[in-house]
């Protein structure tokens, strides 16, 4: 059963455009959602969070909404660059160190 | 760099074989958590250790076994290899206490072929 579920699984984005990256949740008692950038040949880095109490979390060009009656949040990469370039995924646990679900990942590819 | 480093980067097995994978966590860091990636797939938690104690497991055979040592390093361990175990294993620190404590960091991981 995939508890976290991520979409679209590729994107080609402009320079200069908006990457967004959607994900859906099942357990409700989740209330960490983080999301992980990585690289080909390197592990998962954590790039920006968001807990349930806040609607949205803003980082730099970064952006998380999250919709709790929906069980939704998403990823807003402003202004994409080719640096960008890398597969995200989305994850969710319970806070208190917890292990992480994560969903399938999106592979991004941001084209000049 | 995230300080948690993984050996070896890449290793090639045979069918039946065992296997042993090393993780060294950040320092300050007591927890830590062991993932699979199959090719094209997000990680899939296999179990994770808190002071040397294994503190959750995700839904992996027993032929995956893991310990962790006083210093809070830790290993996996995989008997009985199959070729469905061909992947990326990665390891994760965390601090395990207070407002970061949930926060875990990956090393580049181990990438295991099994032929």
């Amino acid at each position: 059963q995939q508890q976290v579920k991520q979409s679209p699984q590729s994107l080609i984005v402009q320079k200069g455009g908006i990457s967004i990256i959607n994900c859906a949740y099942e357990n409700t008692a989740f209330d960490y959602f983080p999301w992980y950038q990585q690289f080909p040949g390197k592990g998962p880095a954590l790039l920006i969070a968001i807990r349930p109490d806040v609607s949205e979390k803003k980082e730099g060009r970064f952006t998380i909404s999250f919709n709790k009656s929906a069980k939704q949040f998403s990823l807003h990469i402003m202004d994409s660059q080719p640096g960008d370039s890398a597969t995200y995924f989305c994850a969710a646990s319970i806070w208190g160190n917890t292990p992480l679900v994560f969903g399938k990942g999106t592979r991004l590819s941001v084209i000049a | 760099e995230t300080g948690v480093t993984q050996s070896p980067t890449h290793l090639i097995k045979t069918r039946g074989q065992q296997v042993t994978l090393r993780c060294s966590s950040q320092s300050g860091h007591n927890t830590v958590s062991w993932y699979q990636q199959a090719l094209g797939q997000g990680p899939q938690f296999i179990f994770q250790y808190y002071r040397e104690e294994e503190n959750g497991r995700g839904n992996f055979p027993p032929r995956f076994s893991g310990l962790q040592f006083p210093n809070y390093s830790s290993e996996l361990n995989v008997n009985a290899l199959e070729l469905d175990d061909s992947a990326l294993y990665l390891c994760a620190s965390s601090s395990g206490t207070g407002e970061g404590g949930n926060i875990q960091y990956f090393g580049a991981g181990t990438r295991l072929s099994v032929l």
